[in-house]
């Protein structure tokens, strides 16, 4: 397997402008996450489904993050409009709930730039 | 609220030395695990180590070992033989062992390994 895909690796944009970020997660995984990293938080869980379905969303900063899954091969992460403070690094990681220890799997990462 | 604090922001030791990092949490739950994971500065998220909280056998990967102190909520890594490629940014994270559990992470250890 290719494990977890996700594009672009790296985002340049400028503030008020639209992001999104996409993710294939591995093939037969039922769960995915997006987790952000930045200096001064760290790494956190903004959302994650299951079975394409949002479960907990607590993490979404704010109205400007929104994230699909319109199904079970691909996600997407959008920010609109965006701000120099959105400017972090965003994992996407995939699971199966079919085995413990529910191994999440990570990507390469998006590294998002806002200007 | 699970919490993971790491202390040391930054650990050095000499190559083929042993270093200990250190991590402790807090937790109401009774079954949950408890990852190292290495960031490279790849970025690339790399499953070191993992801890089930039921088993009171240390968990170890060649070189890696962990000391698990369920009741002091202690858990640390050791690195054996330390070799220049594990230096990294070292994070230890906390998961309930439920499906769809999120990863909480301690704020990291960057880890110099000097030749």
């Amino acid at each position: 397997d290719a494990g977890v895909i996700q594009s672009p690796r790296h985002e340049v944009t400028e503030m008020g402008q639209e992001v999104t970020l996409r993710c294939k997660p591995i093939s037969g995984h039922d769960y995915l996450f997006w987790y952000r990293q930045t200096m001064m938080r760290g790494l956190e869980l903004l959302i994650y489904f299951n079975n394409n379905v949002p479960i907990d969303d607590s993490g979404m900063p704010e109205d400007r993050f929104s994230a699909k899954m319109p199904n079970a091969s691909f996600s997407t992460l959008k920010i609109q409009p965006s701000e120099p403070r959105d400017s972090a690094v965003y994992f996407c990681a995939s699971t199966t709930g079919d085995r413990a220890p529910y191994e999440q799997y990570f990507g390469p990462g998006t590294r998002l730039t806002v200007t | 609220a699970q919490t993971v604090t790491q202390s040391q922001p930054e650990m050095s030791v000499q190559e083929a030395e042993t270093v200990t990092l250190s991590c402790t949490y807090d937790t109401s739950e009774s079954d949950y695990y408890l990852f190292w994971y290495k960031q490279p500065p790849s970025r690339q998220m790399i499953l070191v180590i993992r801890q089930e909280a039921y088993k009171q056998q240390n968990a170890t990967e060649n070189r890696f070992s962990v000391n698990f102190q369920k009741a002091a909520k202690s858990f640390s890594l050791k690195i054996s033989d330390s070799q220049l490629g594990d230096a990294a940014m070292y994070f230890c994270a906390y998961r309930r062992d439920i499906r769809g559990g999120k990863l909480i992470f301690g704020q990291g250890t960057e880890l110099s390994v000097k030749p």
